[in-house]
């Protein structure tokens, strides 16, 4: 089984600051995927990074995919309670079902 | 939203006693899947389903058994619960098992055994 690690774990931040978690791995994802996931809900889908080295932005979200595919970083800028959430990552070598990291709980305080 | 219904949405049950939660989807995806999520350990794959009839173990598959009689439904069983079944599963559906194909969830089901 491929193992994502995220970190940290947890996350409690003052609204406005910035922050970034991470998403790690020691074999290479075909493509990668973020999720966010809110108390009594299931995850719903932030992006999907394929190629080595790309950059998404989502309003104030950039995600990255690290050169070999083995790493994700998600960077958020100016962070508001509404980020509040678990952040999940999730990957595949390919035709296989999602592998989930453990998530990073973040919380922001107004 | 995607149109996926998970029933119950909470359930407590004895140890011992077999238990069906439901996964019914509008969306004729043809992969769906049932996953686990535990404090410290993420979500975890439990059965999963790639058309009528057709499933396969994931990660955690001891204890559970699948049926996928329709395109639309994938039934998840625990023969008998044990309090280590204690958690909330999530149903989630996708066109393709790849990682760059969007994957939906129910809002899951939260069970307990006493």
């Amino acid at each position: 089984t491929q193992l994502l690690e995220q970190s940290p774990q947890f996350l409690s931040i003052q609204e406005g600051e910035n922050l970034t978690v991470y998403c790690n791995s020691s074999s290479v994802f075909s493509s990668l995927q973020w999720y966010r996931q809110e108390p009594g809900e299931g995850p719903v889908l932030l992006v999907t990074v394929v190629t080595g080295g790309e950059v998404k932005k989502l309003k104030r979200l950039t995600f990255q995919f690290g050169d070999a595919r083995k790493d994700s970083s998600l960077h958020i800028t100016a962070a508001q309670p509404g980020d509040t959430g678990l952040y999940l990552c999730a990957g595949g070598p390919g035709n296989t079902p999602l592998v989930f990291g453990k998530g990073t709980r973040l919380s922001v305080i107004a | 939203d995607a149109g996926i219904t998970q029933s119950p949405r909470h359930k407590v049950t004895e140890t011992g006693t077999p238990v069906t939660l439901r996964c019914h989807q509008t969306e004729n995806h043809r992969y769906m899947y049932w996953y686990r999520q535990d404090p410290g350990h993420g979500l975890r794959l439990i059965h999963y389903s790639y058309g009528v009839k057709d499933t396969d173990k994931g990660e955690v598959s001891d204890g559970y058994s699948v049926s996928r009689s329709k395109t639309e439904d994938f039934l998840l069983t625990l023969e008998s619960a044990t309090s280590s079944q204690t958690s909330v599963y999530f149903c989630a559906i996708s066109e393709s098992p790849s990682s760059d194909t969007e994957a939906f969830f129910g809002q899951g089901t939260r069970l307990t055994v006493v």
